[in-house]
Parts: C-alpha cells; sequence; structure tokens
C-alpha cells in the first residue's frame, strides 16, 4: 500500500517563503508529484521529481530524497493567489498515482 | 485543446435513482482516471484505464459503481442506485506522459444525492 503525510494547514505572510513537506511509504516508487487546487477548481500540476534534487519551475521548486522517503515543496515571493490547497502525489505502477489529503495554504497581507 | 470535459457540473438526484457521468479525455492520452474528493476521505483513485481498458478497480467503493470506457474519447462513470454518502466530486482525469505523469483534471462533477 501507500501512504503519504503532509501538514493539514500552513499559513504564511505574502512575499515570504513557505516550505510543505511530504513524506510517504509506498511500494513500486517511480517519483513524487505536486499539485496545486484552488476552492471550487480541479486540481493541476506543478512539478514532478524522479530523481533526487531540486527542481525549480518560477516561483516553486520542488525537492526529492528517496532514501528519506521525503520531499517539500517550496514557494518563494509569496502571494495572494497561491492561497490554495497543495497536494503531493506518489507515483507506482503504470500510471497510477496516489494523493496525499493536502496541505492548505493561507497567504495573509 | 479545450481539456478534459466533464458533464454534467452538477447533479442533484434523489437516493436509489441511477447517476451516469461522462469524460471526454484529451485527444492522444491514452490514460484516463476518474477520483472521487470528499472533505473526509480526500482525492480517492476510483479506477483507472490504459487504451481504454480497465487497469485498476481496486478503489471503486462497491457493486453500485461502474465504470465504461467504449474508446478512446469517452468514459463513464455510474451509481445505482445512489446513495446519500455517495455525495461529492468526482473528477476525471487523463495522461499520456510516462516520464512526469501529469494528469490533466477536468472541471469535476459535483453529485448531491438526497
Amino acid at each position: 500500500g501507500q501512504s503519504l503525510e503532509q501538514p493539514s494547514e500552513v499559513t504564511a505572510v505574502e512575499g515570504a517563503i513557505v516550505q510543505i513537506n511530504c513524506t510517504y511509504q509506498t511500494s513500486g516508487f517511480y517519483g513524487l508529484s505536486w499539485y496545486q487546487q484552488h476552492d471550487g477548481g480541479a486540481p493541476t500540476f506543478l512539478s514532478y521529481n524522479g530523481l533526487d534534487g531540486l527542481e525549480e519551475t518560477g516561483r516553486f521548486s520542488s525537492f526529492l530524497s528517496r532514501s528519506d522517503s521525503y520531499g517539500y515543496l517550496l514557494l518563494q515571493e509569496l502571494q495572494m493567489k497561491d492561497s490554495a490547497s497543495y497536494f503531493c502525489a506518489v507515483s507506482g505502477g503504470y500510471q497510477k498515482v496516489t494523493f496525499g489529503t493536502g496541505t492548505k495554504l493561507q497567504v495573509i497581507p | 485543446d479545450a481539456g478534459v470535459i466533464q458533464s454534467p457540473r452538477h447533479e442533484v438526484t434523489e437516493m436509489g435513482q441511477e447517476v451516469t457521468l461522462r469524460c471526454k479525455p484529451i485527444s492522444g492520452h491514452d490514460y484516463l482516471f476518474w477520483y472521487r474528493q470528499t472533505m473526509m476521505r480526500g482525492l480517492e483513485l476510483l479506477i483507472y484505464f490504459n487504451n481504454n481498458v480497465p487497469i485498476d478497480d481496486s478503489g471503486m467503493p462497491e457493486d453500485r459503481f461502474s465504470a465504461k470506457m467504449p474508446n478512446a474519447s469517452f468514459s463513464t462513470l455510474k451509481i445505482q442506485p445512489s446513495e446519500p454518502r455517495d455525495s461529492a466530486v468526482y473528477f476525471c482525469a487523463s495522461s499520456f506522459d510516462p516520464g512526469t505523469r501529469e494528469q490533466y483534471f477536468g472541471p469535476g462533477t459535483r453529485l448531491t444525492v438526497t
């Protein structure tokens, strides 16, 4: 089976940096993805880590350590529009993806 | 491309009625997924298809749920009979990239069973 743990809520100030951690237990691990979901919307893909290390995409970066079964999403220069839920997800066999329970990020002025 | 298309966007039905949700994946995508999202259980994978063939339906809650993919451009998720506990947002997603496994989600169908 697969299980993921991430904080349920995080609050951060506009312009600041926030890190959302994710730990996982899984068999047949291929990689770790991150998705963003605004209230009332659908999840949208942010990033994928198949190998250890940091992947950067604009203000967002994602990190993976396979040996520690750990990853994080780093959001820099926070904007109000970044207020959303963020899900980590592990990829297993075929294209199957298992999602975590999500972290609700609130950005305050 | 228009993205993943789902219909209806909202469905309100009475307990015991049959509900059919529809999905049109992005053209060229060979994987299709059905998810259910609730506050209590989060985002759950119900079933997924590869080239129209069901690969894993272990997430389907019970026999009241069934899914089909008769061709590459259409899939249905049927609940018969529906129950109040089936109330949720149902998402369809498609993918094609074996590297990142990026999934493209539809807007979802909000189902309310009274």
